[in-house]
């Protein structure tokens, strides 16, 4: 079935470090994906999307590319601040219709000053 | 504007108790989802509402049960609280399955 893999955390870096997390996705159909940010204590945010293939999603510095040919979609960020700090979901809509977006498991950021 | 809302934000059961969880949105949107949040195992499916009208178990949907009252609303309900339901709960909303969802603050359950 439709799975999202994200790498496991947690991810500690320093302020303005350069961030990547790792995002694959199974390749079926044709998926819209998503990355969401949940601070302490909130709820998920939308942070960016992307719709096909190529596409790259931008929000706050973050950015991802949609790449059909390695089924991937990771988010980076070149300089990271301590209120980068946060647990980020990778998202995909589902293959088969009238269900639900599909989430990995969620990876964590600590940034220390 | 306040986008989802969920009600309450936190709660204590004991054993056995039941209660309902409340979720509202003034976004219009056609689908409705409720999942829980638990360490290690991200978030996970419990019910969701595709439109008004219509609702679906999802991964874990055993100890629960959904209303989806009219399009505003969709509540959670647990007859028979398990400390294994212990959880954050989130309730999201979104245009349609194929567009991003917008959640809820949660709400943290605790069941003694």
């Amino acid at each position: 079935g439709d799975s999202v893999t994200q790498m496991e955390g947690p991810v500690t870096l320093s302020e303005e470090a350069f961030l990547t997390i790792n995002c694959t996705y199974t390749a079926t159909g044709y998926p819209s994906l998503f990355w969401y940010v949940q601070y302490p204590g909130e709820g998920l945010q939308l942070l960016l999307k992307a719709t096909k293939a190529d596409d790259k999603g931008s929000n706050k510095g973050f950015e991802a590319t949609y790449r059909k040919e390695t089924t991937s979609f990771h988010l980076e960020k070149g300089s990271v601040q301590v209120s980068d700090s946060a647990v980020y979901f990778c998202a995909r809509t589902p293959n088969q219709a009238g269900t639900a977006l599909i989430f990995g498991k969620g990876t964590t950021l600590s940034v220390s000053s | 504007n306040a986008g989802v809302t969920q009600t309450p934000k936190f709660q204590v059961l004991k054993t056995g108790q039941s209660m309902t969880l409340q979720c509202a949105q003034d976004m219009n949107h056609n689908s409705m989802y409720w999942y829980r949040q638990d360490p290690g195992m991200g978030l996970r499916l419990i019910y969701y509402s595709a439109s008004e009208g219509t609702t679906d178990k999802g991964e874990v949907p055993n100890g629960y049960n959904v209303s989806r009252l009219n399009k505003r609303e969709f509540s959670l309900r647990l007859e028979s609280a398990a400390p294994s339901q212990t959880s954050v709960y989130f309730c999201a909303t979104s245009r349609g399955v194929e567009t991003e969802a917008f959640f809820g603050q949660g709400t943290r359950l605790t069941v003694v």
